[in-house]
């Protein structure tokens, strides 16, 4: 079955950067997104991109995807320490007619001033 | 624009009492919605989605139900609760056309 794996935890250095990574193996995956969680809410969508693209930017964040290697990262640049959260890894399939979305465990990001 | 609540923000119930969540989207109509479980501040289980009043799938089985009575409302239901449904339950909404969906602000469930 379906299946997003990411690692559970990162440490940085605030002003560092910040990769966090999420493997899949859906090979009919067409979107992959990146969500954010701050302590007890609920997710923000920070990003997605759809599995035709290698690269997705937007201001601090780099999304790259390897399809071949069903590989999925996040980049966080010029860290602080208000990105410190659990960041998710999620997928979809255009051949799922409902939109579902399979998350990863989540990996949670320390940011030490 | 859009807008997605919940209530309760939280809850305390004893075990073997009733349930009742509600998730509420503003500003779209004929939502995809869905309910997810975070177990222990850790990954999301998708329980159920509707894509339409009345049209309800379960993902897992499980003493929870799920009802849609009017097309942006989205309730989360059980008539007996059990220690092992405490989490955050989490609501979300998308468009049926696009892929993002969007998560309300949770509920914090806890079973006693």
């Amino acid at each position: 079955g379906e299946d997003v794996e990411q690692s559970l935890f990162l440490s940085v250095r605030e002003g560092d950067s910040s990769v966090i990574n999420c493997t899949y193996t859906d090979s009919s995956s067409t979107y992959l997104y990146w969500y954010k969680q701050e302590p007890g809410a609920g997710l923000q969508l920070l990003t997605y991109i759809f599995s035709n693209m290698d690269m997705k930017q937007d201001q601090r964040l780099t999304v790259l995807l390897n399809k071949k290697d069903k590989h999925l990262s996040l980049r966080i640049a010029d860290t602080q320490t208000g990105d410190s959260a659990i960041y998710f890894c999620a997928e979809t399939s255009l051949s799922s007619n409902t939109g579902k979305l399979i998350f990863g465990q989540g990996t949670t990001l320390q940011v030490k001033p | 624009s859009q807008t997605i609540h919940q209530w309760p923000a939280t809850l305390v119930q004893p075990v073997g009492s009733p349930l009742s969540l509600e998730c509420t989207v503003e500003g779209t109509s004929n939502p995809n919605l869905y309910w997810y479980r975070q177990a222990a501040g850790r990954g999301l289980q998708l329980l159920f989605y509707s894509v339409g009043i009345g049209q309800i799938s379960s993902e897992v089985p499980q003493n929870l139900s799920a009802s849609r009575p009017q097309d942006r409302q989205f309730i989360l239901s059980s008539k007996k609760l059990l220690l092992s449904d405490s989490g955050f339950y989490l609501c979300a909404w998308s468009v049926a056309s696009v892929r993002e969906q969007y998560f309300g602000p949770g509920t914090r469930l806890t079973v006693t």
